[in-house]
């Protein structure tokens, strides 16, 4: 299974972001995303679909239908500049996916 | 505190072995399925592969470019999970890190440990 995310998005500060993850018919699953800094670990922002975990500020939501999901990050504050990956579980394989991230930069 | 710990990386030649652990502390390891998951220097991540838990026989799966020379493992009594590599190759130089799976998804991740594989 296969995700496509765009390489690089850019906003300026107090915008909206849009980062998208392309799959086939990727809405049937659940979509998880991760943000990671440079030099640290990933760290999940967004689970199944729409849920944040705790601490993650409410500015990020997530969306997903048909064969798009999306990560909306609103208010866009210079510390939101990141990689950003999707992820999936491939329940034909039981293995997990990663899109191959996005690069956000606040201008 | 809830963490992950990774250990074991550093520089090996190749077709040389190598074996990674990764120590649990916080919270009850052996309730939850542990995966690992690499990163190539300068690249996005890349899924490596499981264990679940006793619970749900610790059956493991790994992707299919590391199918057959790596192998994950487990010992609850340590709160250790293990990633043994074998027949390593250079494209096998990334970060490795060890995260804590939930419902599919990672919710906990260590820092990392490098390996290198060089000549």
């Amino acid at each position: 299974y296969v995700l496509t995310q765009p390489p690089s998005v850019s906003v300026a500060p107090g915008q909206t972001a849009r980062i998208t993850c392309g799959g086939n018919n990727i809405g049937n699953k659940r979509v998880h995303w991760y943000q990671q800094k440079p030099g640290q670990a990933p760290v999940l922002v967004v689970y199944d679909d729409s849920d944040r975990p705790s601490g993650i500020p409410e500015r990020f939501s997530g969306s997903n239908s048909g064969n798009t999901a999306t990560l909306t990050i609103s208010r866009v504050e210079a510390g939101d500049e990141a990689d950003y990956y999707c992820q999936v579980w491939d329940s034909s394989s039981d293995h997990r996916v990663f899109g191959g991230g996005t690069k956000l930069t606040v201008l | 505190e809830i963490q992950l710990v990774e250990s074991g990386g550093g520089l090996v030649q190749p077709g040389r072995s190598l074996r990674l652990s990764c120590t649990a502390s916080g919270f009850t390891f052996g309730d939850y399925a542990m995966n690992w998951v690499r990163q190539a220097p300068g690249k996005g991540l890349e899924w490596v592969g499981f264990i679940k838990s006793r619970t749900y026989g610790g059956t493991t799966e790994c992707a299919a470019s590391v199918k057959g020379r790596f192998t994950i493992s487990r010992d609850d009594s340590k709160s250790i999970a293990y990633l043994q590599m074998n027949s390593l190759k250079t494209e096998d130089t990334a970060v490795y890190y060890c995260t804590r799976d939930i419902k599919w998804y990672f919710d906990l991740w260590g820092r990392g440990t490098l390996v290198t594989v060089s000549s």
